[in-house]
């Protein structure tokens, strides 16, 4: 029973590509985020959305957009990949009541740019 | 700045006990989350604590000291299976969640 689909989970890209990682989810969640997971490092918030149509920038934003065109979908853009974007990609979801929210993740994106 | 430490990997004996600890210094304090994750796969949620004292779920704990900003996830009869990595995360002040870079724990017969 698979609630957070990301579409692809391993993509090799080149320099300079742009890049679409899809994330959907099942749940009617209203709140959607992505994340880069790197060795060694907590995981990274790149930017996050509480509604449909709404974004807001995470800790690492640059060289990134989002797009929520509709309340279960939340799609990463990279417009030009680099070789520093190199990394695992997870999406994830949680519920729209404020407070503490579990997240509910996919199981992630590899991307390699080379 | 804002930081959670966790060891980064440690190492049990399938049936034993074993204690992962996870320090933070975040802008305020909302609860802390465990996380486990096996190799390749999603995170998934094992535990949340914003009170002091311990959580007890079935062979998995978790424990809160908030005066010391210290938390510890404890797995007991452990078996093959828990062999994964397992992440701190904090929610400070504004709701939004800090990260540990998590602790690999490698299980041995």
């Amino acid at each position: 029973d698979v609630k957070v689909t990301q579409s692809s989970r391993y993509l090799v890209k080149r320099t300079g590509e742009k890049v679409f990682l899809e994330c959907v989810q099942d749940m009617d969640h209203e709140n959607m985020f992505w994340y880069r997971q790197d060795p060694g490092l907590g995981l990274r918030l790149i930017y996050f959305s509480y509604d449909v149509k709404m974004k807001e920038k995470g800790d690492i934003p640059e060289g990134y957009s989002v797009s929520r065109e509709k309340k279960e979908r939340f799609s990463l853009i990279l417009e030009s990949a680099s070789t520093n974007q190199t990394s695992m990609y997870l999406c994830a979801s949680s519920p729209g009541d404020s407070g503490a929210n579990v997240l509910t993740f996919g199981a992630g994106s590899r991307l390699t740019v080379l | 700045g804002q930081n959670i430490d966790q060891p980064t990997e440690m190492t049990a004996t399938e049936g034993a006990i074993v204690q992962i600890n996870c320090t933070y210094q975040t802008s305020g304090f909302n609860g802390l989350f465990w996380y486990q994750q096996h190799a390749g796969e999603a995170p998934t949620f094992l535990s949340y604590n914003v009170l002091d004292g311990l959580e007890e779920k079935g062979r998995f704990s978790s424990f809160l000291s908030r005066s010391k900003g210290y938390s510890y996830l404890l797995l007991k009869e452990l078996q093959m299976k828990d062999s994964a990595s397992y992440l701190c995360a904090v929610l400070d002040s504004n709701y939004q969640l800090i990260w540990g870079a998590g602790t690999k724990l490698i299980i041995k017969p």
